[in-house]
């Protein structure tokens, strides 16, 4: 199956800077990549995501960039506030049998005023 | 507001309890997912509907129990559960499973039910 390894697991990053977050993937036939923002006390919250007949988008300050060949995605946040503070996850879909997500470890962001 | 929503968003059950989480979403879609989370480790699927067909089971004990009696509505039934077992548990949403062909697969979460078992 699909196995997803999200880095780093934290990062502190001055307000107005950039903040970057990579995860890979194993499986070749995986074609969307989502990412999820989990602020304290609530489910995960699409955010932005990217499918593999592309290899960036982007909305407002954050973008995701995607490098089939060597099976790598980042989310980019620029200007970063403190609202962007909160637990992010990546995810890649599996295709053995049934498709379904799987998802990274986290990277919790805090953004240091 | 996802358009996902859960009840109850906290619980708290002895061991020998049976209650039900219950999930409902207001998107119209087809795909309808049970996850755990707990602290330190990635998001876990258990079970998922596809037009009200369980398509998946992911190795999950029989002490939890899935229900979904139309696209809109998802439980899940918990019995005789372990302290191992407190977790948060996310109900999602997608138009259709991810991945396929074609688009669609975007998965929408409720806010959760924090269940502890004592």
């Amino acid at each position: 199956g699909e196995n997803v390894e999200q880095h780093p697991s934290t990062l502190s990053v001055q307000e107005g800077d950039s903040a970057v977050i990579k995860c890979t993937y194993s499986d070749s036939a995986s074609n969307y990549f989502p990412w999820y923002k989990q602020e304290l006390g609530k489910g995960p919250q699409l955010i932005i995501d990217i499918r593999s007949n592309v290899g960036e988008k982007k909305d407002q300050r954050i973008a995701v960039t995607l490098n089939k060949t060597a099976k790598h995605f980042s989310l980019h946040i620029t200007e970063t506030q403190p609202e962007d503070s909160a637990v992010y996850f990546c995810a890649a879909p599996s295709f053995l049998g049934n498709e379904k997500l799987t998802f990274g470890t986290g990277t919790r962001l805090t953004i240091i005023p | 507001e996802t358009g996902v929503t859960q009840t109850p968003r906290h619980l708290v059950m002895g061991m020998t309890n049976k209650k039900s989480l219950k999930c409902e979403q207001h998107l119209g879609h087809n795909a309808m997912y049970w996850y755990k989370q707990s602290a330190k480790k990635p998001l876990e699927l258990m079970f998922v509907y596809n037009f009200k067909e369980q398509t998946e089971n992911n190795s999950v004990p029989s002490r939890f129990s899935p229900e979904c009696p139309n696209s809109s509505h998802l439980f899940l039934h918990l019995h005789t559960l372990q302290p191992e077992d407190s977790a948060l548990y996310l109900c999602a949403s997608s138009q259709t499973p991810p991945g396929l062909a074609g688009g669609g697969g975007e998965q929408y979460f409720g806010p959760g039910t924090r269940l502890t078992v004592t």
